[in-house]
């Protein structure tokens, strides 16, 4: 089945520095990926879907300038976390949908990012 | 917007029994997808069940089932003989019918399951 990875697995940072979550579909091309933000005990909140070739859109609320979405390529989108401060650390999620040609659509979630800014 | 409530935070079953978790839905839209995703511990997200809402049927998978009733707006997941891997987060969530399209979850059931 098809498969969606996410790099790193977890990371810790400090405060004021920049970090990069990378979301690959690995056995698929995905013209478009939804990031999620998970709270500790909470739901999966939509903060914006990637579009590749073209800007990211972005949930209310949630800020383009501070998460930079990047979808470069069919298989892989970039969340860059800029000048992360404490209230950023939470766990992330992308999704990529997928269909055989004529097909059903699936979504594959990748196994998540953990983010702790200290 | 379409919304998803699980009235149900928590609850518990024991090994074998049955529970059933509780999901109601807002929306405007004729045709969209239904969910229940389940996240363990490790937190990957696994799909348990899905519903096409065009389709009367109530979807099984297995000891999963839904009871999916559309003028209701609600989805509720019934999952027999419980088991102990069966302990997890519960997500119901709705996609609207077209590609491409972003799920929106509800907040959660947490599920017990006593040995």
């Amino acid at each position: 089945g098809a498969v969606v990875s996410q790099h790193p697995s977890r990371v810790i940072c400090k405060s004021g520095t920049s970090v990069k979550i990378e979301c690959r579909s690995l056995d698929f091309q995905a013209t478009t990926m939804f990031w999620y933000r998970q709270f500790p005990k909470k739901s999966l909140m939509l903060m914006a879907t990637s579009n590749e070739g073209s800007k990211a859109t972005y949930e209310q609320g949630v800020e383009k300038d501070k998460f930079l979405i990047n979808h470069a390529s069919l298989t892989l989108s970039t969340l860059t976390v800029t000048s992360a401060h404490p209230e950023d650390s939470s766990f992330y999620i992308c999704s990529a949908p997928w269909s055989r040609s004529g097909g059903q659509e699936t979504q594959y979630f990748g196994p998540g990012t953990r983010l702790l800014v200290l | 917007a379409q919304t998803v409530t699980q009235s149900q935070p928590e609850m518990s079953v024991q090994e074998a029994e049955t529970v059933t978790l509780s999901c109601t839905y807002d929306t405007s839209e004729s045709d969209y997808y239904l969910f229940w995703y389940k996240q363990p511990p490790s937190r990957q997200m696994i799909l348990v069940i899905r519903q096409e809402a065009y389709k009367q049927q109530n979807a099984t998978e297995n000891r999963f089932s839904v009871n999916f009733q559309k003028a209701a707006k609600s989805f509720s997941l019934k999952i027999s003989d419980s088991q102990l891997g069966d302990a997890a987060m519960y997500f119901c969530a709705y996609r609207s019918w077209n590609y491409g399209q972003n799920f929106v979850f509800g907040p959660g059931t947490r599920l017990s399951v006593l040995p």
